[in-house]
């Protein structure tokens, strides 16, 4: 199985900071990587596919990039409805896989 | 809309049975795969199961041993999940999750709002 290893588990910023988050796969994955945010009591909600690409409707704050096995999801200038917890999640083979998630904190 | 509506979720004892249900609406659904994916109590998300658009594929999580299988009724537009012999590390709130259908994506675009099934004697 593809292990996916996230960095940090949690990160206290403040609002309009920049905030970037890492995710590492235990095999080259190509592009083959989401990332979701996720608020208490409420189910994930999609991101970033394809490593880089912006789902509809997300704000361009958020952006991702990386491919093989190190990506990165980054948002520019948090915003105060930014704190959530972060994940991300391979479909490069099954079972896919999710990392263990980043707690984005208010400072 | 899109919508994903689960049910069939509750308080089950260890080595029962239980089977969720998703009801799906506001898209075409027989096109789309589905996956489950499930999230214990203040814990991350662990990826569940996946169908292929037609049922004709399927995929588990290792660690679910055999004990879970998915299904779906095209006719209904509805998704299952049977679980057999239940054990406390099963509890959790279970999402079904529609993914997404850009090629490469690799993702899911909708989620259920999820339901809790909590395993004790």
């Amino acid at each position: 199985d593809i292990q996916m290893t996230q960095s940090p588990s949690s990160v206290s910023a403040s609002v309009g900071e920049r905030v970037s988050i890492s995710c590492r796969a235990s095999h080259g994955i190509g592009a083959w990587l989401a990332w979701y945010q996720q608020k208490p009591g409420k189910a994930p909600n999609l991101l970033i596919f394809g490593a880089s690409h912006l789902q509809s409707g997300v704000p361009s704050r958020f952006s991702g990039s990386g491919s093989g096995t190190d990506f990165t999801l980054t948002i520019s200038s948090l915003q105060p409805e930014d704190f959530a917890t972060y994940y991300c999640q391979q479909a490069d083979s099954f079972p896919w896989t999710f990392g263990q998630g980043t707690k984005v904190e208010f400072k | 809309q899109v919508q994903l509506i689960e049910s069939g979720g509750g308080v089950v004892q260890p080595g029962r049975s239980l089977r969720l249900s998703c009801a799906a609406s506001g898209f075409t659904f027989n096109t789309y795969s589905l996956h489950w994916v499930r999230q214990p109590p203040g814990k991350g998300l662990e990826w569940v199961a996946f169908i292929s658009s037609d049922g004709s594929l399927k995929h588990y999580s290792d660690s679910l041993k055999g004990r879970f299988t998915i299904s779906r009724d095209n006719f209904q537009s509805t998704l299952y999940l049977q679980m057999n012999s239940l054990g406390p590390d099963d509890t959790a709130v279970y999402f079904c999750a529609r993914e997404t259908s850009y090629s490469g994506a690799g993702s899911f675009d909708y989620w259920g709002q999820g339901t809790l099934v909590t395993v004790s004697a």
